[in-house]
This record gives C-alpha cells, structure tokens and sequence, in this order.
C-alpha cells in the first residue's frame, strides 16, 4: 500500500524567496512520485514526476524534486519564487504495477507575498 | 477540445435524490479514474478502470455509489440516495493505462451540492 504526508497545509514566501514543499510518502515497493498543481478554479495539472533514473527531476515553471529514497522524500522546490506560483500543490505516489492506483496527499496551499 | 471533459460542472440537489456524473476521457486513453475533493482536502480514490472493467474500486465510500464505463471510453458515476456529506467536487481523469508511467489529466470537476 502506499499513501503520502504532505507537511504544512499552507505556506507563505515573500516573491523571489525560495519555495520549499515537503512531501514523505510510504510504499511497499518502489514508487512512482508525482507533484500537481492546482491553480484557482481550473483543474489539477502534472507539475512534475519521478519514475526511474536521476533521482532530481525538473518540472514546469521552474519547479524540482529530489526523490531520496533513505529519507522517502520528495521535496518540491523552486529557487525564487512568483507570484503565478499561488497555487495548491499535492503530493502522489503509485505502485509501478499496472494496477496500482494514484494516491494524493491533502494538499499545501502556497501563497505569494509581494 | 481534446482534454477530460467531465459534465455537468455543477450540480445542485436534494437528499434522497440520484445524481449521475460523466466523464468523457481523453481519446485512445484506457485507464480512467474517478475522486473526490472535498474543500481543503487532496483527491480521495474512488474507482480505477482499465478499459471496460473496474481494475479497483475500493475507494468506493458505500453501496450507494457505483460507476460504469461500458464501452471503454465514457463513464458515469452514479450516486443513489445522495446525503449531505456527498457534497464535493467530483474529479475525472484519464491515462494511457498499462503503457504509462501513472500520468493523468484531469477534467475540471462536477461540483455536486446536497442540500
């Protein structure tokens, strides 16, 4: 079975400041890891995902994740951020059969300060 | 246009009475999965097909909850007896199945109300 924690349901930053989105997730076998994002009113989109190979994998918008498996992370980053960034962000992990389904954490509500 | 096309986009009733949802997957997609969202939460796992047939349901809350995709393309969610707390979004998606690394593309949701 798999499931993920999210770490805080909300995060601030001033515009331009790092952006730092914690992810811990647990699986009985290696995981496919995916960050979403949902921008206001429209529908969730792929940020992001994490398969096999290079364990730092680089998305839209600026946005990266480093999948390590010693601390079952998969922290979402962004150097600087903008204000577009607002958004909420949800952490997913999948089994790699076939079968597996898609399992979302709760959600960080990510806000922009200017 | 060629994304999840989910209908309708709102949905207000009354306790007691059925609602169907519809999905409208991405074409040539075979895995389609229906979630809920309710406010300030991620999206709970409903049901999972592959093709035609239900790969997964054990998200499924109750008995009065059922989904369908007869012919591998379009579903319907359906809920008997709709309560209170089935009030949410109702979330849509679809991927290419078996081939695909676990991708999906999201409709924009049915927003169902219960009053």
């Amino acid at each position: 079975a798999q499931s993920v924690t999210q770490l805080g349901s909300h995060v601030s930053v001033s515009e331009g400041a790092l952006v730092l989105l914690r992810c811990n997730y647990s699986s009985s076998v290696p995981p496919y890891l995916f960050w979403y994002v949902q921008y206001p009113n429209q529908g969730l989109q792929l940020l992001l995902k994490y398969t096999t190979g290079a364990t730092l994998v680089k998305g839209i918008n600026g946005f990266e994740a480093e999948f390590k498996k010693s601390e079952t992370s998969f922290h979402l980053t962004k150097p600087s951020a903008h204000m577009s960034d607002a958004a909420e962000y949800f952490c997913a992990v999948r089994g790699t059969s076939s079968a597996s389904k898609i399992i979302f954490g709760s959600g960080t509500r990510l806000s922009i300060r200017p | 246009g060629a994304g999840v096309s989910q209908t309708p986009s709102n949905k207000v009733t009354e306790k007691g009475k059925y609602v169907e949802l519809r999905c409208d997957p991405i074409s040539g997609h075979t895995a389609l999965y229906w979630y809920r969202q309710s406010l300030g939460q991620g999206p709970e796992f409903l049901i999972y097909f592959q093709g035609t047939g239900a790969a997964d349901d054990s998200g499924l809350p109750n008995d009065r909850f059922f989904a369908v995709r007869p012919e591998g393309s379009v579903s319907t969610l359906k809920i008997q007896r709709t309560e209170r707390g089935d009030s949410a979004v109702y979330l849509c998606a679809s991927s290419l199945g078996q081939i695909n690394t676990g991708e999906l593309f999201f409709g924009e949701g049915s927003r169902l109300t219960v009053l």
